[in-house]
């Protein structure tokens, strides 16, 4: 079964309005990243959480991972049209390998 | 630059025709894996490997082959393809088992008529 579980599949956000993505687990991760996949693109990675409670931020995307080291979410603040693409976590769970989200693919109307 | 090469970009083939994707890093990177990226269900590992002649199955290896003779290149090959395995393939590769994040290639668009 799918390790790693991804809400929502989709999102279609005014420009300006705010944006998130969520990441479930079942186990504890000992570590959770983020990508970025552009429309005809390959997925980028954006950036890797290993902490409990951990926060990062990168200019107006803030990401978290929760206390429990079981979720983690991703949050764009007032979205642009750059934004446009389908983001993945990827979580390790036990130190055993990565397993992809299956992606929240985000449309910004301008 | 660094980054990692898959040839080719796209691809139509027919059922049975054996195949390979070839896939290049110029980082030293000891793992390398391959992933199918279907509607709805994500990226799926298909292999990977964590270094030279060190391969090992991911979720999905039925009808795919990997090898890795040299560090920098893990080829996919489909000895028989099939119509299911139209899909947008990746190959990724990181320093250790993904650890820092994946560098991806740009894809593989195949079609198995």
């Amino acid at each position: 079964g799918q390790q790693v579980m991804q809400i929502p599949q989709y999102q279609h956000v005014q420009e300006g309005e705010d944006f998130t993505t969520y990441c479930n687990s079942s186990t504890t991760l000992s570590n959770i990243q983020w990508y970025k996949q552009r429309p005809g693109g390959h997925p980028v990675f954006l950036i890797q959480l290993v902490k409990s409670g951990e926060v990062k931020k990168q200019k107006r995307l803030t990401f978290q991972f929760g206390e429990a080291k079981k979720n983690s979410s991703l949050h764009i603040t007032a979205t642009q049209t750059t934004d446009v693409g389908t983001y993945f976590c990827a979580g390790l769970p036990n130190f055993n390998k990565f397993y992809f989200g299956s992606g929240t693919k985000l449309n910004v109307k301008p | 630059e660094a980054q990692v090469t898959q040839n080719p970009r796209y691809l139509i083939t027919v059922t049975g025709k054996k195949l390979t994707v070839t896939c290049s890093q110029n980082m030293n990177h000891e793992y390398m894996s391959w992933y199918r990226q279907d509607p709805g269900l994500g990226l799926r590992q298909i292999y990977y490997s964590m270094n030279v002649e060190v391969t090992d199955k991911g979720d999905v290896p039925e009808g795919y082959k990997v090898s890795r003779k040299e560090k920098r290149n893990f080829p996919l090959i489909l000895e028989s393809p099939s119509p299911n395995q139209t899909s947008l393939y990746f190959c990724a590769s990181s320093l250790s088992g993904g650890a820092g994040g994946y560098t991806f290639g740009s894809g593989t668009r195949l079609t198995v008529v």
